[in-house]
C-alpha cells in the first residue's frame, strides 16, 4: 500500500543551526501538509502546499519556516535558525484532494527533531 | 475559532470491553471528522473518516458516529484487546486543508 515516506526519523541539532526535513508524499497524491507535535501537546497544522505555492499556513508557520517541493517527489521543511522550541516530532501528511468531504489525509511516520 | 475536546484523557479497561471514547468540537462547520491511532513515539495511522453528511462509519471492530449539530463524535470499540493499546486522535477538517486536532486519549487494554 502506498505509505508517505519521511527522513530522517531522528534529527539532532545545535540551536542556531539549520535543518531540512525531508517527505516523499504518496505519488499520486497533489496537497502536501506539515504539522508538528510537541511532546505531550496536540497535533498542530504548520502548512499545506499545492500546485507549487502555500496554500495555508498557521501562525506557528514564521519566517524561520520555508517548504519547497525541489523535484516530482520531495516535499521538504526547511528551518532556517532552530530554537530549543522548535524540539518536536513533525509529520508529513498528504491527500489527493482537499476540497471535499472525502479526503483523507495519509500521514509519515514523523521526524524527531531535537534542538540542543 | 475552532476548538476540538477528547475525553477522557486516559482510559484503562481489561480485555474484551467494549468502550468509547469521545471527540467534541465547537463549530461544527465541518467537512469531515476523521479519528486515527498514534503509537508511542510513531505516526498516525487514519482509522476512519465520516464526511460531513454522514451519521457514523465501521471498519471491523471499530464504529464511529458524527452527530454535526451537537458538535460531538464517538469512536466506539468493541470487544477490546491489548493491541488496541494506543493513543486515539480526532480531527475535523473545516476549509479542506487544515486538520484540527483534538490531545487524544490514552487506552491500556490489559489482558
Amino acid at each position: 500500500e502506498p505509505e508517505v515516506t519521511q527522513t530522517p526519523s531522528h534529527q539532532v541539532t545545535q540551536m542556531g543551526q539549520e535543518v531540512i526535513l525531508r517527505c516523499v508524499p504518496i505519488s499520486n497524491h497533489l496537497y502536501f501538509y506539515w504539522y508538528r507535535q510537541i511532546l505531550g501537546q496536540k497535533v498542530e497544522f504548520l502548512v499545506s502546499f499545492y500546485n507549487n505555492e502555500i496554500s495555508e499556513k498557521s501562525e506557528i508557520f514564521d519566517d524561520q519556516f520555508s517548504v519547497e517541493r525541489p523535484d516530482g517527489s520531495n516535499f521538504t521543511l526547511k528551518i532556517r535558525s532552530t530554537k530549543l522550541e522548535d524540539s518536536a516530532m513533525y509529520f508529513c501528511a498528504s491527500n489527493r484532494e482537499a476540497s471535499t468531504a472525502k479526503n483523507i489525509q495519509y500521514f509519515g511516520a514523523g521526524t524527531r527533531l531535537s534542538v540542543l | 475559532k475552532q476548538e476540538v475536546t477528547q475525553i477522557p484523557a486516559a482510559l484503562s479497561v481489561p480485555e474484551g470491553e467494549n468502550l468509547v471514547l469521545n471527540c467534541s468540537f465547537t463549530d461544527s462547520a465541518i467537512y469531515n471528522l476523521q479519528w486515527f491511532r498514534q503509537d508511542p513515539g510513531k505516526g498516525l495511522t487514519s482509522l476512519l473518516l465520516i464526511q460531513s453528511s454522514q451519521r457514523e462509519q465501521t471498519s471491523g471492530r471499530l464504529n464511529a458516529s458524527l452527530d454535526k449539530s451537537s458538535g460531538r463524535s464517538t469512536l466506539y470499540i468493541a470487544a477490546s484487546q491489548p493491541g488496541d493499546s494506543a493513543t486515539y486522535l480526532c480531527a475535523v477538517n473545516q476549509a479542506g486543508t487544515a486538520l484540527i486536532f483534538g490531545k487524544g486519549t490514552t487506552l491500556s487494554v490489559s489482558s
